[in-house]
């Protein structure tokens, strides 16, 4: 079947790393998302690695793909309060269904 | 500015009206979605429209009536809604309708008194 699984809450201080996991059952997966949800808005995408890739580095957004476990992962370095949202992890399946996880809600505290 | 405008941005409404969210996509895609976000569930698929044609249509009651006049405009009309119909509605937008990123409003929140 088609599942998403995340952790639903992670809680950090302000300029430590924070880590967001995700795993997904679909091996055929071409591309994977994570998007950010801030309170009271709509989702923005932040980033999105095919599955080729093993890692795709943005400015403080690392993603890291582990094809064998099905396991994607979301790095933000020096996190800030600004990055306090619900991250959502997607996978783009081959038959072209777009797949959300639950969202892990980030809290970063001063 | 995200490329995908929707309103209105709140909504409250009694079981009996019918009113409609209105969604605008300014990036030139081919496909429009309407998702729906409750609290503590995975997005929902409500349905899926590729150059104004319905392309999927994921078993959503009939109270909810989509329309596609164009590919730039996706509405969605509401009539007699449930409590339990109270989400966040998105709209989204894609290059086309199969493989390609998606690209989401900010969503009208929708409440049923």
């Amino acid at each position: 079947g088609e599942d998403v699984e995340q952790s639903l809450f992670l809680s950090v201080r302000e300029g430590d790393s924070s880590v967001i996991n995700c795993t997904y059952t679909d091996s055929s997966s071409t591309y994977l998302y994570w998007y950010k949800q801030e309170p009271g808005a709509g989702l923005q995408l932040l980033t999105y690695i095919f599955s080729n890739m093993d890692m795709k580095q943005d400015q403080r957004l690392t993603v890291l793909l582990n094809k064998k476990d099905k396991h994607l992962s979301l790095r933000i370095a020096d996190t800030q309060t600004g990055d306090s949202a619900i991250y959502f992890c997607a996978e783009y399946n081959q038959g072209g269904k777009l797949i959300f996880g639950q969202g892990t809600e980030l809290s970063v505290k001063p | 500015e995200t490329g995908v405008t929707q309103t209105p941005r709140h909504l409250v409404m009694g079981m009996t009206n019918k009113k409609s969210l209105k969604c605008e996509q300014h990036l030139g895609h081919n496909a429009m979605y309407w998702y729906k976000q409750s609290a503590k569930k995975p997005l929902e698929l409500m349905f899926v429209y590729s150059l104004e044609e319905r392309v999927e249509n994921n078993s959503v009651p009939s109270r909810f009536s989509p329309e596609c006049p164009n590919s730039s405009h996706l509405f969605l009309h509401l009539h007699t809604l449930q409590p339990e119909d109270s989400a966040l509605y998105l709209c989204a937008s894609s290059p086309r309708a199969s493989g390609n990123t998606i690209y989401f409003g900010e969503g009208s929140w929708l409440t049923v008194v």
